[in-house]
């Protein structure tokens, strides 16, 4: 299994400011992912972050808005830029361990934008 | 385009009664499929899933799922609920071996004791 940590686990923030998100994990893994989960909806894939490189993005998302770093194998960064109200989610960070293939999440990190 | 169709979006039982939360993907080549649940206030914890073989899987605390290739379905079972199992559950696809889940809208299983 791999254990991630997330910080913020949750924060309040003013409308147009920038929060960042931080994912670790404690083995190495393949793949890292970024997810969004609305309230009261299910969860959105917002990228794949790629190690050493520009992550990808799925439709609707865009770099402007959620710039993604991940500069080793065990670690990444997701910013939420200039918020308004409509960010207010939980943000997740999803890993793939080289292992076993298999898929897990940290436990997220709430925001809310006033 | 891959998606996830979950058919129940809030399910209230009783305790000690049977299961079954049904889920639909749409996608044509070989998938991996998955079943997730969030317990109130908790983050998302794998319950079970499916990457070859037998189509009848098991989790964990009694769940399990029947992958039935022709009909694109995965449904999620549990043949008598507990107060405790009171969630939510996600149903979620990952087509190729992307690594990329699609999930499905959830759905609220309320266990009244």
């Amino acid at each position: 299994s791999a254990v991630i940590s997330q910080k913020p686990s949750r924060d309040i923030c003013q409308r147009g400011t920038s929060l960042t998100i931080q994912c670790q994990v404690d083995s190495q893994v393949t793949m890292m992912f970024w997810y969004r989960q609305q309230p009261g909806q299910s969860l959105t894939l917002i990228a794949t972050a790629n190690q050493g490189s520009e992550a990808t993005y799925e439709s609707g998302f865009v770099i402007d808005k959620f710039p993604i770093s991940r500069p080793n194998l065990t670690f990444s960064t997701l910013t939420v830029s200039n918020m308004s109200p409509e960010d207010s989610s939980i943000y997740l960070c999803s890993v793939m361990t080289v292992l076993s293939g298999e898929l897990f999440f940290g436990e997220g990190s709430r925001l809310t934008v006033l | 385009a891959q998606s996830v169709s979950q058919h129940n979006h809030h399910v209230i039982l009783s305790e000690a009664a049977s299961l079954e939360l049904g889920c639909n993907y749409s996608y044509g080549g070989t998938v991996n499929l998955f079943w997730y649940v969030q317990y109130p206030g908790q983050h998302l914890q794998l319950l079970l899933k499916y990457f070859s073989g037998d189509p009848l899987v098991k989790g964990i605390k009694g769940f399990e799922a029947e992958f039935i290739k022709s009909k694109f379905s995965f449904n999620l079972r549990k043949p008598s609920v507990q107060w405790s199992d009171t969630a939510e559950y996600f149903c979620a696809v990952n087509g190729g071996n992307t690594g990329k889940l699609i999930f499905g809208q959830g759905t609220t299983l309320q266990v009244k004791p």
